[in-house]
């Protein structure tokens, strides 16, 4: 398979703990993006990487989220000190040029407890 | 603050009917907009759309947009149970990256 993975599909953590996702994009996607879904919304910009560099942040993404692209390939997205809010899908995407046709993997979703 | 607004929020309709699904948008310099299929999973992309009044289709589905009075729709003819998902309209800007999309339409095709 070719497209956007991304893993833990699933992630059940307890208010308070870390948790970090990771999302490999389509290989040749210089673009990566990350999104938030949360029930009967659509997604919600989140932050954006142009090979490694983070190029755009949403002033959604609080103090407590960081994320990363090191080598411009796969990205993870760290939540720190997790809130209830937190929970929701958590969407990556990728594309070769911009802001046109995304890619999107098929979500990590977090339940913050 | 930039907006998309999808309408209906929901409906439901019966194999063979024909919907029309509508996303209007206030945002700064507009570029694209985009049409997504959303079932359990991830989004899949359907249409990008960015000159008014030349319409795209594929198999049963078509889709509009007119610049001028800031809107698009999405049209399925002869609705199969395989449509039933959400819908979701996004515009992407011409400066920045970020698409900004709409809460999405649910679709329910009932057999």
């Amino acid at each position: 398979d070719t497209g956007v993975s991304q893993d833990p599909r699933h992630k059940i953590t307890k208010r308070g703990q870390n948790v970090t996702f990771r999302c490999d994009p389509i290989s040749e996607h210089n673009r990566l993006y990350w999104y938030r879904q949360t029930l009967g919304q659509g997604p919600e910009f989140l932050t954006y990487f142009q090979n490694e560099a983070q190029l755009e942040k949403s002033r959604l993404l609080s103090d407590r989220f960081s994320a990363e692209r090191p080598k411009g390939s796969f990205s993870t997205l760290e939540i720190q000190r997790t809130e209830q809010g937190d929970s929701a899908m958590y969407l990556c995407a990728s594309s070769s040029q911009g802001p046109g046709e995304l890619f999107f993997g098929e979500g990590s979703r977090l339940t913050v407890l | 603050e930039d907006k998309v607004v999808q309408s209906p929020l929901s409906l439901v309709v019966h194999e063979g009917d024909t919907v029309t699904l509508n996303c209007s948008y206030e945002v700064t310099n507009f570029r694209s907009l985009l049409w997504y299929k959303q079932e359990k999973k991830a989004p899949t992309f359907l249409f990008m759309l960015t000159s008014s009044g030349i319409e795209k289709k594929s198999g049963r589905l078509s889709s509009i947009l007119d610049k001028k009075e800031l809107f698009s729709i999405l049209n399925i003819t002869a609705t199969q149970t395989g449509d039933s998902a959400i819908y979701l309209c996004a515009v992407g800007m011409e400066y920045g990256n970020k698409l900004v999309f709409g809460a999405g339409t649910i679709l329910r095709v009932k057999s």
